[in-house]
């Protein structure tokens, strides 16, 4: 079965500093990563996804995340941060058992100082 | 990127009514949607997938007969929540994949169901 961990339930990062949102998964198979970001009240908007292909995805708004099969990680960066980041930001995994089933990690709170 | 709507965006309701949401894929046909709840605060739980023309299949402590699911064309699916009561309040986000979607899960915009 999948899962995943997000470390850090909130980060607080200065404007124009680096983001790291870090993500760990376990999948029994070849998995499908995912970040996806949520503003309040909103549902979710695909930052990039991971499919086997490249292992560094570049997603949109600068984002980019590295898949290391070694470490089981798949870690979200953006050089330098704007205010417009914050936001609640979600990695998940899926594999094709169970249909492409999606699993969700519990997200990491996002919090940009100006 | 396809486009998924919901409707009502949001709704309040009496307890003890029931309620349903839609799930539209607005231009691709989606062979399998998903609803998830989510709590404030909280991340996405999967309650249900659904594949079109098939009987939902449930996550473990979700009520089906809480929860009904049809999901009886390619780009609709919908959610009833019956008799609902004030704990079933939360945010209701569904998603679909299906035929050029390479796997991924397009997502509504969600549905924020109060009940008083």
């Amino acid at each position: 079965a999948q899962s995943v961990t997000q470390l850090g339930s909130h980060v607080s990062v200065s404007e124009g500093a680096l983001v790291l949102l870090r993500c760990n998964y376990s999948s029994s198979v070849p998995p499908y990563l995912f970040w996806y970001v949520q503003y309040p009240n909103q549902g979710l908007q695909l930052l990039l996804k991971y499919t086997s292909a490249a292992t560094l995805v570049k997603g949109i708004n600068g984002f980019e995340a590295e898949f290391k099969k070694s470490e089981t990680s798949f870690h979200l960066t953006k050089p330098s941060a704007h205010m417009s980041d914050a936001a609640e930001y979600f990695c998940a995994v899926s594999d094709n058992t169970g249909g492409f089933k999606t699993i969700f990690g519990a997200g990491t709170r996002l919090f940009v100082k100006a | 990127g396809a486009v998924v709507s919901q409707h009502p965006s949001w709704v309040i309701c009496k307890s003890g009514t029931s309620v349903k949401i839609e799930c539209r894929s607005l231009d691709f046909q989606a062979t399998t949607m998903f609803w998830y709840r989510q709590f404030p605060k909280q991340s996405l739980m999967l309650m249900a997938t659904s594949n079109e023309g098939s009987k939902a299949t449930y996550e473990q402590g979700v009520e089906k007969d809480k929860f009904l699911i049809n999901h009886a064309s390619l780009t609709l699916s919908t959610l009833t929540v019956t008799s609902a009561h004030p704990e079933d309040s939360s945010f209701y986000i569904c998603s679909a994949t299906g035929s050029g979607t390479s796997g991924s899960q397009f997502f509504g915009p969600g549905t924020r169901l109060t009940v008083l």
